[in-house]
């Protein structure tokens, strides 16, 4: 009955690895988006992304590419990874960019 | 440069009692505002969302309100209980543009039995 799910639930890995988070929602939406809230809570989109347009906020480094196999999934590929990518990552889904969206419960990375 | 001040920052009140957080917001062209309820350790759950022609709406013991022209929202809690101690974020949304929303950093609250 998830609607939207994240694997895996926590990540630790070494600075330099490339590491992918898994996204996938059940609710037929057409949009999806990957977010990061730091430590201090704040929540930041990274990416919107539906089956007609990939919006790349521009504070992303491009270590940080989606990939969406199909409409239900958007997979988050980091490569090199820093100290700094240490964070919650949230998926997010929604019927379109101006419908409420509906968040996974977050992938807790830790590069160390 | 759009942008979306909340408070206060964190707040902490008595179970039972009802308190009011506070949302300012600078977005332009506004399309929607949407409130969040973020539990630790979880995603962000919509409690609700208005658009420019609604100035108030409510889910159960919340309620939100929307004055377009000054650009300020609340979401009112009423009888508050421990569950609803969480981070409340507040989303404008604007029409156009690269992804249109833009986050608020939240209200921490806290009930205290």
């Amino acid at each position: 009955d998830t609607a939207v799910s994240q694997t895996p639930k926590y990540l630790v890995t070494q600075m330099g690895n490339d590491k992918s988070i898994k996204c996938e929602q059940n609710l037929g939406h057409d949009t999806m988006y990957w977010y990061k809230q730091d430590s201090k809570k704040f929540l930041k989109i990274m990416f919107s992304y539906n089956n007609k347009e990939l919006i790349i906020n521009e504070t992303v480094p491009n270590r940080f590419s989606p990939k969406s196999p199909d409409k239900a999934h958007l997979n988050l590929h980091i490569n090199s990874l820093e100290l700094g990518d240490s964070a919650v990552y949230f998926c997010a889904s929604s019927q379109d960019r101006r419908s409420e969206q509906y968040f996974g419960p977050g992938t807790r990375l830790t590069v160390t | 440069k759009n942008q979306v001040e909340q408070s206060p920052q964190s707040l902490i009140i008595l179970e039972g009692k009802n308190c009011t957080l506070q949302c300012n917001y600078t977005v332009s062209p506004f399309s929607n505002l949407r409130w969040y309820k973020q539990d630790t350790g979880r995603g962000p759950v919509s409690l609700t969302i208005m658009t420019f022609s609604e100035n108030t709406k409510s889910n159960g013991r919340y309620t939100a309100t929307l004055d377009a022209d000054t650009k300020q929202s609340s979401l009112h809690i009423t009888a508050s209980q421990l569950s609803d101690s969480a981070s409340y974020i507040c989303v404008v949304s604007a029409m156009g543009g690269a992804d249109g929303l833009t986050f608020g950093k939240g209200t921490h609250l806290i009930i205290q039995p």
